[in-house]
């Protein structure tokens, strides 16, 4: 069956850097669409990131553009987020996602990791 | 970017009431709504895609309707494991935006 694990998070200082990553097993990853989604403590969910299955195009939320770039190793089966230029707005659990239709950017979110939680504090 | 408003923000019912969620985008999204559920420090999880279409597994007293900007999800015959917060989520265009979240309680 299908798996997430996302790894990488953590306690960083407000400005520090953080690479989050999310490892999928049970899936042709290379044909589908990935997302990242966070929860801020107490809070609902937001929309970080996606990417195309051949990672070609990638989408970013205005809060974090500039900061933050999802990228992809399809040999690999991973998915990632560079995060940087971190604050403490950006505390939050942060879920991968994976798109329930294959080779299409827009879809439901049909799998979720369990998710890491960053937490950006001095 | 579409928003997505959903209500009420929580709710309190019985076992075995039926219970109503609705969510409104501020443009026409079709039927690429989708519906979630989130256990306390669990991930989400779909039980409703393209507005109307149960996920496979899932059981037969969810079920959701609407189509354009008006939709809404519904419990029928609440049980003690649905106690959830449920979001709304918009796949129409991007980037996908969640309602606000609707927090279920046991009366």
């Amino acid at each position: 069956q299908v798996q997430l694990v996302e790894s990488g998070g953590g306690v960083v200082q407000p400005g520090g850097s953080r690479r989050l990553s999310c490892s999928a097993s049970g899936v042709s990853f290379s044909t589908y669409g990935m997302h990242w989604v966070r929860q801020a403590p107490g809070k609902g969910l937001e929309w970080v990131a996606s990417i195309r299955y051949d990672g070609s195009s990638k989408y970013s939320a205005d809060s974090v553009k500039g900061r933050f770039t999802i990228s992809r190793d399809n040999s690999n089966n991973t998915l990632h987020l560079q995060m940087n230029s971190l604050r403490p707005e950006d505390t939050a659990v942060y879920y991968c996602a994976k798109g329930h239709r294959p080779y299409y950017d827009r879809s439901y979110f049909d799998y979720w990791g369990q998710g890491t939680l960053v937490t950006v504090s001095s | 970017d579409i928003q997505m408003t959903q209500s009420p923000s929580s709710l309190s019912a019985s076992i075995g009431d039926r219970v109503t969620i609705t969510c409104q985008a501020n443009q026409d999204i079709s039927h690429h709504l989708n519906w979630y559920q989130q256990k306390t420090g669990k991930a989400p999880k779909v039980l409703i895609y393209d507005a109307s279409n149960l996920e496979p597994g899932v059981p037969s007293r969810f079920s959701g309707g609407g189509s354009g900007t008006d939709f809404s999800f519904t419990i029928n015959n609440l049980q003690p494991e649905d106690i959830a917060t449920y979001y709304c989520q918009q796949s129409d265009d991007l980037p996908p935006t969640f309602g606000g979240g609707t927090k279920v309680e046991i009366k």
